[in-house]
């Protein structure tokens, strides 16, 4: 397997630009988590997913960030607007029971 | 607030020596713990995880669990400098939840 896919890898934009960074799964995972990492706040859990349908969403920080999981495939983490606050490291994780992370998107937002 | 604590060291040992990380965790219903190493600038990369009290191996590691002082570890023997990285303790909490700890840095000295 493949694991974990993300896109893309970095991400450069201005504020007040839409940010979606994207996520594939590794295949028979019904779970999908996304997480930001930065040095001051370590690593946070901001949505779960379980069979596609959002389970906890409480990590979100603020209405400006959105997820969706249309299939068990494929999932997107939208930043809109995105502020300069929200540079981090972006990271897709999956589980069937052991969660395995994805390669990360570094998004810096000037 | 369920929390996983770990000491952000850097804990510092030499070639061929012992490496102890240790981590505690707050929630007693935690049932199983995941060790991750994560080198700079990479994503977390699960090591071994332990859900039985008492030791568990695997090839130079071994992670010890012990439920009444809610304390879990993990060993690295004949550390080499290649071990080098922060490892992330996690504890995961009811079905879903994965609660990390912040890190331990080490290094290990040729």
């Amino acid at each position: 397997d493949a694991g974990v896919i993300q896109s893309p890898r970095h991400e450069v934009t201005e504020m007040g630009q839409e940010v979606t960074l994207r996520c594939k799964p590794i295949s028979g995972h019904n779970s999908l988590f996304w997480y930001r990492q930065t040095m001051m706040r370590g690593l946070e859990l901001l949505i779960y997913f379980n069979n596609n349908v959002p389970i906890d969403d409480s990590g979100m920080p603020e209405d400006r960030f959105s997820a969706k999981m249309p299939n068990a495939s494929f999932s997107t983490l939208k930043i809109q607007p995105s502020e300069p606050r929200d540079s981090a490291v972006y990271f897709c994780a999956s589980s069937g029971y052991e969660q395995y992370f994805g390669p990360g998107t570094r998004l810096t937002v000037t | 607030q369920k929390e996983v604590e770990q000491n952000s060291g850097p804990l510092s040992v030499p070639e061929g020596a012992i490496a102890s990380l240790n981590c505690t965790y707050s929630d007693r219903g935690s049932q199983s713990f995941f060790w991750y190493r994560q080198y700079s600038g990479k994503s977390p990369e699960l090591i071994m995880f332990i859900y039985s009290n008492g030791d568990k191996e695997d090839g130079r590691f071994t992670a010890q669990l012990n439920k009444a002082s809610q304390y879990v570890s993990l060993l690295i023997r004949d550390s080499q400098p290649s071990d080098s990285a922060t490892y992330l303790c996690a504890a995961l909490s009811g079905t879903y939840k994965y609660i990390f700890g912040t890190g331990t840095r080490l290094k290990v000295l040729a």
